[in-house]
C-alpha cells in the first residue's frame, strides 16, 4: 500500500543553519505531497504543498519539490529560527482514493538552538 | 473563524474503562477525519465522515472504536474498554470539500493505564 518515509529525528541546529528532512513516498497513481508541522501545544498545520510532478511547495522560507523520479519530497530552508523548532510531518493524499485520507510519515522533530 | 476544536485535550483512564473524544469541526466543513498517532509512530487515519455518514471507516482498528456524528455537526469517538495500547494523541481534522485543505485540531492525548 501507499506509504511515506521520513528521516528519523531529532535534528539539532544552530540558528541560522541550513535544514533538509527527508521524504521518500510509495504510491500507485499520483498522489499530492504535504509537509505540516506540529508547533509545541498546537495542531497541525499545513505547510506546504504540490499536487503534481515538479512542483514546488513555498511557505515561510520553506521549499520542497515534488520529485517523481525519486518518489521525493525534501524539506529544505536555508536559513532556521529558533520558532521554527517542532515536528514536522511529511503526507501524501492519493487521489485515486475514495476518502483522500492523508498517508503519514512517522514525524521529525526538529530543535533549534540561538 | 473558529479552528477544529477537540475536548478533551488530555484524558488519562484505566484499562478496560470508557472514553468518549468529540471533535467540533469549523462551520460548514462537510467532511471530518479522525486519525491517531501512536508514540513514536506514525499519524494513520482511522475513518472519514462525509456530514453524518460514514464515507470511509478502513482504518477504525477493531470493534471497540465507535464514532458518530449525529446531525453532520460534531463528532465523538467512543472507546469502550480502552486497552493499553491505544494510548496515543488523537488528531480530528475537516475540510469544506474532499481533497482540499484539512484543518487539523490540536489532538487529544489519551493514556490507558
Amino acid at each position: 500500500g501507499d506509504s511515506v518515509t521520513q528521516m528519523e529525528g531529532p535534528v539539532t541546529l544552530s540558528e541560522e543553519a541550513f535544514l533538509t528532512i527527508n521524504c521518500t513516498y510509495t504510491a500507485t497513481g499520483y498522489p499530492s505531497l504535504f509537509w505540516y508541522v506540529q508547533y509545541p501545544g498546537e495542531g497541525l498545520q499545513l505547510l506546504l504543498k504540490a499536487t503534481k510532478a515538479d512542483d514546488k511547495g513555498s511557505n515561510k522560507g520553506f521549499e520542497a519539490t515534488y520529485r517523481k523520479e525519486t518518489t521525493s519530497f525534501h524539506l529544505e530552508k536555508g536559513s532556521v529560527q529558533v520558532s521554527d523548532s517542532a515536528v514536522y510531518f511529511c503526507a501524501l493524499s492519493a487521489v485515486n482514493q475514495a476518502g483522500t485520507a492523508l498517508i503519514f510519515g512517522k514525524g521529525t522533530t526538529l530543535s533549534v538552538s540561538s | 473563524e473558529a479552528g477544529v476544536t477537540q475536548f478533551p485535550s488530555h484524558s488519562v483512564i484505566e484499562k478496560g474503562q470508557t472514553v468518549t473524544l468529540r471533535c467540533d469541526p469549523i462551520s460548514g466543513h462537510d467532511n471530518l477525519y479522525w486519525y491517531r498517532r501512536v508514540m513514536g509512530k506514525e499519524i494513520k487515519f482511522l475513518l472519514h465522515f462525509v456530514k453524518e455518514s460514514k464515507q470511509d471507516e478502513s482504518g477504525m482498528p477493531n470493534n471497540r472504536f465507535l464514532a458518530e456524528r449525529t446531525g453532520g455537526t460534531y463528532s465523538t469517538l467512543k472507546v469502550q474498554p480502552a486497552e493499553l495500547e491505544d494510548s496515543g494523541v488523537y488528531f480530528c481534522a475537516s475540510s469544506r470539500r474532499r481533497g482540499r485543505e484539512a484543518f487539523f485540531g490540536q489532538g487529544t492525548r489519551l493514556t490507558v493505564v
